[in-house]
């Protein structure tokens, strides 16, 4: 069973908007964390932001957050005001357990000028 | 500057021929993993390990054979069984002890010829 569901298709978004992307997953741990990862067409991964189960409190890390709603099992990030440099693949994972991560099968946002 | 280091960055091979990937970090983590990216697709985990001297089959294992003689090192053999190995390969590790991040190299670029 896929722990981790992206599911929307490519994204066009203007430059200064901010953009949603959805993140849903599966797991019957308490315990757990869910992250965000860039990869722009260079291909590196580049971490963006994490958030614990048990973080009461939404993450944010400059222009990045994350919208946590533990009883629907979502992780969606929102970026703001977005810029040229964010058009890249993102990518959501989770961390059970055992510390492997799961990855989703990615979003890709282009942002327009 | 601390940081994990993959190379090549391309890597041609013959059908048949067995080819290592490099992977090294100086960040002192002690966790440290091989992941596997299809085009359009998230990743796969291959091998990983917590600690020296040991290392754990991931969901892809079939046709890939690891080592970790050194806390700084995991590099990655494609073998020859592995029916499919083009693809782009990452190395990624994470500290044991208050960290929960997993920090990517470059990654490698393999194509079989």
């Amino acid at each position: 069973a896929q722990k981790i569901t992206q599911t929307q298709p490519g994204m066009f978004v203007q430059e200064k908007e901010a953009v949603t992307l959805d993140c849903t997953y599966d797991t019957s741990d308490q315990s757990y964390g869910l992250f965000w990862y860039k990869q722009p067409s260079s291909g590196e991964m580049i971490f963006l932001i994490y958030q614990g189960s048990y973080d009461e409190q939404n993450a944010t890390e400059g222009r990045y957050s994350l919208n946590f709603q533990k009883a629907r099992k979502s992780a969606n990030l929102v970026i703001s005001a977005s810029q040229l440099g964010d058009s890249a693949m993102y990518f959501c994972a989770m961390r059970e357990g055992d510390n492997r991560l799961a990855f989703g099968k990615g979003n890709q946002v282009v942002v327009i000028p | 500057d601390g940081g994990i280091t993959q190379s090549p960055k391309y890597l041609f091979r013959k059908e048949g021929q067995n080819v290592t990937l490099s992977c090294e970090q100086n960040l002192n983590h002690d966790a440290m993993y091989w992941y596997r990216q299809d085009p359009g697709q998230g990743l796969r985990l291959i091998y990983y390990s917590q600690i020296v001297n040991d290392f754990q089959k991931g969901d892809i294992a079939e046709g890939y054979s690891v080592s970790r003689e050194k806390k700084e090192s995991f590099p990655l053999t494609v073998t020859s069984a592995q029916k499919n190995p083009t693809a782009f390969y990452l190395c990624a590790s994470m500290g044991q002890f208050g960290t929960d991040t997993q920090y990517f190299g470059p990654g490698t670029r393999l194509t079989v010829l």
